[in-house]
């Protein structure tokens, strides 16, 4: 079974620029999560999805960052403009609730770096 | 409030040595449900156990075992014989009853060296 993918894996960008990342969750997970991780801390939720519809957007900057999950499968996070502040790795997580399992799968992130 | 602390930012062992990883929760939720996962340089994070809370029984996978203690609201993973293939960064994780967001702790960088 594949995992969690997303591009790209790398990415850097000046400040002002726009950027969007792609995820493409475990097949049948209908619950998709966007993290983003600081260096030296642990991942912290921007967004979760139930299918298309966003349940928990409340830690995304909205002012900036934009989302969506289009058929309730794919996902593009973007940020415009970016800002310094912005570098981070983006992580991507889908899981399954209605398989009766809680955990989330990871994909291998996107490292942004914004100059 | 929720919150995990994982007060061991760096931990260094010589291979063969056990460690023990340990992690601290806070939770008004009845239900809820920790998690430890692995992050190896590579960057992604590799999911390695869920515990709820109302079980309690301690579990033992290979050199992997973990010690869940409601009365101190600790989760605490060993590693028992390390090898240098477990050098990583190890994270434990809350999450509550209702929501599905993940509260991670801020990591423990385990650095095993032959």
């Amino acid at each position: 079974e594949a995992g969690v993918v997303q591009s790209p894996r790398y990415k850097i960008i000046e400040k002002k620029q726009p950027v969007a990342f792609w995820c493409n969750p475990i097949s049948g997970h209908n619950t998709l999560y966007w993290y983003r991780q600081n260096l030296g801390q642990g991942p912290e939720l921007l967004i979760r999805y139930e299918n298309e519809e966003a349940v928990d957007d409340s830690q995304l900057p909205k002012d900036r960052f934009s989302a969506e999950r289009l058929k309730g499968v794919d996902s593009t996070l973007k940020i415009q403009p970016a800002e310094l502040g912005d570098s981070a790795v983006y992580l991507c997580a889908s899981s399954n609730p209605r398989g009766g399992t809680y955990e989330q799968y990871f994909g291998p992130g996107t490292r942004l770096t914004v100059t | 409030a929720q919150k995990v602390t994982q007060a061991q930012t760096e931990i260094s062992v010589v291979e063969k040595e056990d460690v023990t990883l340990d992690c601290v929760y806070e939770t008004r939720d009845t239900t809820y449900y920790l998690f430890w996962y692995k992050q190896p340089p590579s960057g992604e994070l590799v999911f390695l156990i869920r515990r709820n809370s109302f079980d309690e029984q301690n579990e033992i996978s290979g050199r992997y075992s973990w010690n869940f203690q409601k009365s101190t609201s600790s989760f605490n993973f060993t590693i028992t014989a390390s090898q240098v293939v477990d050098s990583a960064v190890y994270f434990c994780a809350l999450r509550g009853g209702q929501g599905g967001k993940l509260i991670f702790g801020q990591g423990t960088e385990l650095s095993v060296k032959p």
